[in-house]
């Protein structure tokens, strides 16, 4: 059983919904990350939070907007999407950003389709 | 520019053999490394991991193994198993420079799969 928990676990939206993704974890790790993974590709890095703070975002299209109302939680809020948006889309976490020497620890994802 | 390569796309093992799966990477910087595993309709699983520190790491039937000078590690399975079946991505990361930190820098992933 994954300890990081994700819904939904699919989701449908047409270009001009509004849709938010949710992360959970209860294992007191003070990093969360948003990954998003194309079929037959690896995971591709969107964003880091530490300690509830925004750390890295990989020039992210501003269509998604993360969001960590607290330390266990984790979301990524979705505007007017484009069908290449649709992927499987990962969250993780760990016991923190730095150093860098622990293991991040994935849900299961959202698979998102874009109508 | 692809950091961290796997270049065998699928691996095909007979249960009970030694499955070895290699990856290199590019970036010096690189201090920590990682292998998942991953089964469809599921997140990455992590397996193992090891610091640039060490050059072996063992987990019951699992082995990493990092040559820094050849820029390459390995995962060795011993004995693999059918439920071994997946595909698993090595990664890669680095604490300098500080503002990148904890970026996981994933390889294409190679399909493993163990015939009974």
């Amino acid at each position: 059983d994954t300890e990081v928990t994700q819904t939904p676990k699919h989701l449908v939206m047409g270009m001009t919904n509004k849709k938010s993704l949710k992360c959970e974890q209860h294992m007191g790790h003070r990093a969360m990350y948003w990954y998003k993974q194309k079929a037959k590709k690896p995971p591709e890095l969107m964003f880091v939070y530490s300690y509830e703070k925004l750390s890295i975002n990989e020039s992210v299209p501003s269509r998604f907007s993360p969001e960590c109302p607290n330390s266990s939680l984790l979301n990524l809020h979705l505007h007017a999407l484009q069908p290449e948006d649709s992927a499987l889309y990962l969250c993780a976490s760990s016991q923190s950003r730095i150093p860098a020497n622990q293991p991040q620890h994935f849900g299961d994802g959202t698979r998102l389709s874009i109508l | 520019d692809q950091q961290v390569k796997q270049n065998s796309p699928s691996l095909s093992v007979q249960e009970g053999r030694i499955s070895i799966l290699n990856c290199d990477y590019t970036n010096s910087m690189f201090d920590y490394f990682l292998w998942y595993k991953k089964y469809p309709a599921e997140g990455p699983t992590f397996l193992i991991s090891i610091s640039s520190i060490k050059d072996k790491n063992e987990d019951g039937r699992f082995t990493v193994f990092l040559n820094k000078s050849a820029k390459h590690l390995s995962l060795h399975i011993v004995p693999s198993q059918p439920g071994d079946s997946a595909v698993y991505f090595c990664a890669a990361s680095s604490t300098i420079p500080y503002n990148q930190g904890g970026k996981l820098i994933f390889g294409q992933g190679t399909e493993l799969s163990v015939k009974p």
